[in-house]
């Protein structure tokens, strides 16, 4: 069966600096790849989708890239902020998106 | 504004009991989901509905039951059947007419059963 992986250590940064979040998966390559967002006690809210023959997506200070040799996606927030902390879920879709599976998630601290 | 709207936030049962927590959603959309999260594990696939009067179980349908009678609302049910009921529960929809669409959540009801 498919493994997401995603560090399950939290990530604490300095605000400004750059946060890397890794998200790894087993077998097969998804059709594409999504982030989403979940603050405590909330539900998850997307953010950036990548497609398998995309190498990289931006929006704004977000930055998403699939390497389907490695079997990885990366996440990157620039300039990050106090309010970026959060907990981040990789999520890849295989079959006509209605299959989504969702790693357990990186959280993210970002100090003042 | 356009949305997922979960009631209640918080359930308490006792064991034994059956619940059903609502899921409602306003978007149009064709398909809806209920996932299931766990300290430190990722979103579990309960049920899903891709149609009007017509779902799928997920990867941990056992215990659980779900209807689709209109295209705004799936109700689940949690039952007696299921063996640790105590989580957050998750709803979500999609628009299934795109391709690639992403999913659309509501804010979760938590349910705990002593």
């Amino acid at each position: 069966s498919q493994k997401i992986e995603q560090n399950s250590e939290a990530l604490n940064i300095q605000e400004g600096k750059t946060a890397t979040l890794t998200c790894n998966y087993t077998n097969y390559s998804p059709a594409y790849l999504q982030w989403y967002r979940q603050d405590p006690g909330r539900g998850p809210v997307f953010l950036l989708l990548i497609r398998e023959n995309e190498k990289e997506k931006r929006k704004e200070r977000l930055k998403v890239t699939f390497d389907t040799t490695l079997k990885q996606s990366l996440f990157h927030i620039t300039a990050s902020q106090p309010a970026d902390s959060a907990t981040y879920l990789c999520a890849p879709s295989y079959t006509g998106g209605f299959k989504t599976i969702f790693g357990a998630g990186t959280r993210l601290f970002v100090k003042a | 504004d356009g949305g997922i709207t979960q009631s209640p936030k918080y359930l308490f049962r006792k064991e034994g009991q059956n619940v059903t927590l609502s899921c409602e959603q306003n978007l149009n959309h064709d398909a809806m989901y209920w996932y299931r999260q766990d300290p430190g594990q990722g979103l579990r696939l309960i049920y899903y509905s891709q149609i009007v009067n017509d779902f799928q179980k997920g990867d941990i349908a056992e215990g659980y039951s779900v209807s689709r009678e209109k295209k705004e609302s799936f109700p689940l049910t949690v039952t007696s059947a299921q063996k640790n009921p105590t989580a957050f529960y998750l709803c979500a929809s999609m628009n299934g007419r795109r391709d690639n669409s992403p999913l659309h959540f509501g804010n979760g009801t938590r349910l705990t059963v002593t």
